[in-house]
């Protein structure tokens, strides 16, 4: 059975202090890891695909990694306006017909100023 | 572009209600799915399709109905609300497997 584990549940850092958020992943072969932050009321907002391990996106202050068991989201002197839900999701490779993606809990993060 | 949009935003029902949401994407995308997320749990694949006219049991398919008779809408039914069915329903969309999903805004269902 697919499963996606993220940690740590909730994170509170100051403007400024950069941190890792933690997503391990168990998969019969992935085809993809997907990052999506979540603001409060609102649909998930996608943030990055990694295939492979060994890539690496970013986009402004986000940086995602991917190994063969995990990814990391990594942020850099973040704002308050980070503060949201971030979601991991994977996708397995191959049959069984779901083409869905397997999420996370979510790691909570609040910036504060 | 709207994106992926869903009507209504917010629904109560009484148990043995049955209800319709609605979700249309103007992407083009020929994926689409519904998930239902509830609190100290990730978001769950309910059903999706993978063309006009096709759809597929996801996770948790149990108590619901789809129906993909256009390209741009994906209809989520459900026949006789459940209190278990209380949750925040979320549609999305994408070109197709490996590519990143889209998500509408959300339904808030409330089953009394």
């Amino acid at each position: 059975e697919d499963q996606v584990t993220q940690s740590p549940e909730a994170l509170r850092l100051q403007e400024g202090e950069s941190s890792s958020l933690n997503c391990s992943y168990t998969v019969s072969g992935l085809r993809g890891l997907f990052w999506y932050r979540q603001d409060p009321g609102k649909g998930p907002e996608f943030l990055f695909t990694l295939y492979s391990a060994g890539e690496e996106k970013e986009k402004e202050r986000l940086k995602a990694t991917l190994t063969k068991k995990e990814s990391f989201l990594h942020i850099t002197a973040p704002k308050p306006e980070d503060s949201a839900t971030y979601l991991c999701a994977v996708q397995p490779r191959g049959g069984g017909g779901a083409d869905g993606l397997t999420f996370g809990k979510g790691t909570h993060l609040i910036i504060q100023p | 572009n709207a994106g992926v949009t869903q009507t209504p935003k917010f629904r109560v029902l009484k148990t043995g209600q049955s209800m319709t949401l609605l979700c249309a994407q103007d992407m083009n995308h020929e994926y689409m799915y519904w998930y239902r997320q509830d609190p100290g749990m990730g978001l769950r694949l309910i059903h999706y399709s993978v063309g006009e006219g096709t759809t597929a049991k996801g996770e948790v398919p149990d108590g619901y109905n789809v129906s993909r008779l256009k390209k741009q809408n994906f209809l989520l039914g459900l026949e006789s609300a459940a209190p278990s069915q209380t949750s925040v329903y979320f549609c999305a969309s994408s070109y197709g497997t490996s590519y990143e999903q889209y998500f509408g805004p959300g339904t808030r269902l409330t089953v009394t």
